[in-house]
């Protein structure tokens, strides 16, 4: 099974950080990855796929870049609604799996 | 607009069975790949399972961790997805998701997900 590693598990920032998450694969998965958002009591909304593309009607704020086996999500200037929890996942062979999770906090 | 509603959560004593259900609506379900994932109290997210679409004869893919315990089929006809489980255990106690996959060159991700119905197995 591909293990996929996220740091840091949480993150303290403010409105207008620039903030980066990385999430790591225990082998390579090409561009295989995905990006989700997830606010508490709420279900995960796509964010990336591909590793860098960004879905339709996801800021421009947000972006995501990396092959192999090292990726992160970047957001460039940190807005109130995205305090939430964010996680990587591959697709490339089964099963799939997911990164531990980041919170992203308010400082 | 593409939407997924999954019911049938509850309190389930171990051992026993239940059969969670997703409504899709604002798309064909036969033409799309399907997933359930799950997520425990205050833990990540975990890959169930997934059914392919019908141009790939509805196979099946399972995690290790309810593979021979846990079946996902669905009625088209309905436009619904299920997942029956069976053996439940206290570690099967999560939010269920259904979440509609979709193609990136041949790989499939998570596109859009539902709202999540709690499973709770507990005596």
């Amino acid at each position: 099974d591909i293990q996929m590693t996220q740091s840091p598990s949480t993150l303290s920032a403010s409105v207008g950080d620039r903030v980066t998450i990385t999430c790591r694969a225990s082998q390579s998965i090409s561009t295989w990855l995905a990006w989700h958002q997830q606010k508490p009591g709420k279900a995960p909304k796509l964010l990336i796929y591909k590793a860098s593309s960004l879905d339709s009607g996801v800021p421009s704020r947000f972006s995501g870049s990396g092959s192999g086996t090292e990726f992160t999500l970047t957001i460039s200037s940190l807005q109130p609604d995205d305090f939430a929890t964010y996680y990587c996942h591959h697709y490339k062979s089964y099963p799939l799996t997911f990164g531990g999770g980041t919170k992203v906090e308010i400082k | 607009e593409v939407q997924l509603v999954e019911s049938g959560g509850g309190l389930v004593q171990p051992g026993g069975s239940l059969r969670l259900s997703c409504a899709g609506s604002g798309f064909t379900l036969s033409d799309h790949y399907m997933d359930w994932v799950r997520q425990a109290p205050g833990k990540g997210l975990e890959w169930v399972g997934r059914t392919r679409n019908k141009a790939k004869s509805y196979t099946t893919e399972y995690a290790a961790s309810v593979k021979g315990r846990f079946t996902i089929s669905r009625d088209d006809s309905k436009n619904s997805l299920y997942l029956q489980m069976n053996s439940l255990e206290t570690e099967d106690t999560a939010v269920y998701y259904c979440a509609r996959a979709h193609s990136s060159s041949g790989s499939y991700y998570f596109a859009y997900w539902g709202q999540g119905t709690l499973v709770t197995v507990s005596s």
